[in-house]
């Protein structure tokens, strides 16, 4: 089975700031890989598939790269809205989440 | 618009069976396989397995074999997660969310999540 090492579990960052998250598997997934915004109560929302391909209605904000075992997803302005954990998912081979990344706004 | 509405949340005991609910909404639904994604409460999310909507074919992950089914109701354009023997460790809530045909695509749509609670 496919591990997906995701990090950090948690970050703090301003509005307008920043951020980068990464998930690196445990052997190369060919790209396969989509990011997820999480909100209590709600279902994950779909931002990122295929490393870097947007979802039709996500803000240019959002942004996903990398290739092999190692990958990044970032936000940039940072806005209160964006406050959610956020998932990693490798499709390659079954399914694989990353443990998670809560983002807080200081 | 594509929406996939989860039954509401359910409070069981030790040893009973639960049947979850997802029903499909704005596309064909045989033309997309349903997968299911369990979060324990304050765990991440973990791929239980899918269903192919058109052949109705189960495919679990190795730590949902066993107790756990998935069955649907083509008509109703619903997808079911069934548990049997439940245990407390079954607390968390479970997540509908719509694959490719195939069952290798990501997951585009997915329910509010259903709470299950275990509690003797």
């Amino acid at each position: 089975d496919i591990q997906m090492t995701q990090s950090p579990s948690s970050l703090s960052a301003s509005l307008g700031g920043k951020v980068t998250i990464t998930c690196k598997a445990s052997q190369d997934i060919n790209k396969y890989i989509a990011w997820y915004q999480h909100k209590p109560g709600k279902g994950p929302r779909l931002l990122i598939h295929y490393t870097s391909t947007l979802q039709p209605g996500i803000p240019s904000r959002f942004s996903g790269s990398g290739s092999g075992r190692d990958y990044s997803f970032s936000i940039s302005n940072l806005e209160p809205e964006d406050i959610a954990t956020y998932y990693c998912l490798q499709y390659d081979n079954l399914y694989t989440f990353g443990g998670g990344t809560k983002l807080e706004i200081k | 618009q594509i929406q996939l509405v989860q039954s509401g949340p359910e409070l069981k005991k030790p040893g009973e069976t639960v049947k979850i609910s997802c029903k499909a909404s704005g596309y064909t639904f045989t033309n997309y396989g349903m997968n299911w994604v369990k979060q324990a409460p304050g765990k991440g999310l973990k791929w239980m397995g899918w269903i192919n909507t058109y052949t109705g074919e189960p495919t679990y992950a190795d730590d949902f074999k066993g107790r756990f089914a998935f069955s649907l109701e083509t008509s109703a354009s619903t997808a079911y997660l069934q548990i049997n023997n439940l245990k407390n460790e079954d607390t968390a809530t479970y997540f509908c969310a719509r694959g490719d045909y195939y069952g290798r695509g990501f997951f585009d749509y997915w329910g509010q999540g259903t709470t299950l609670t275990v509690s003797s």
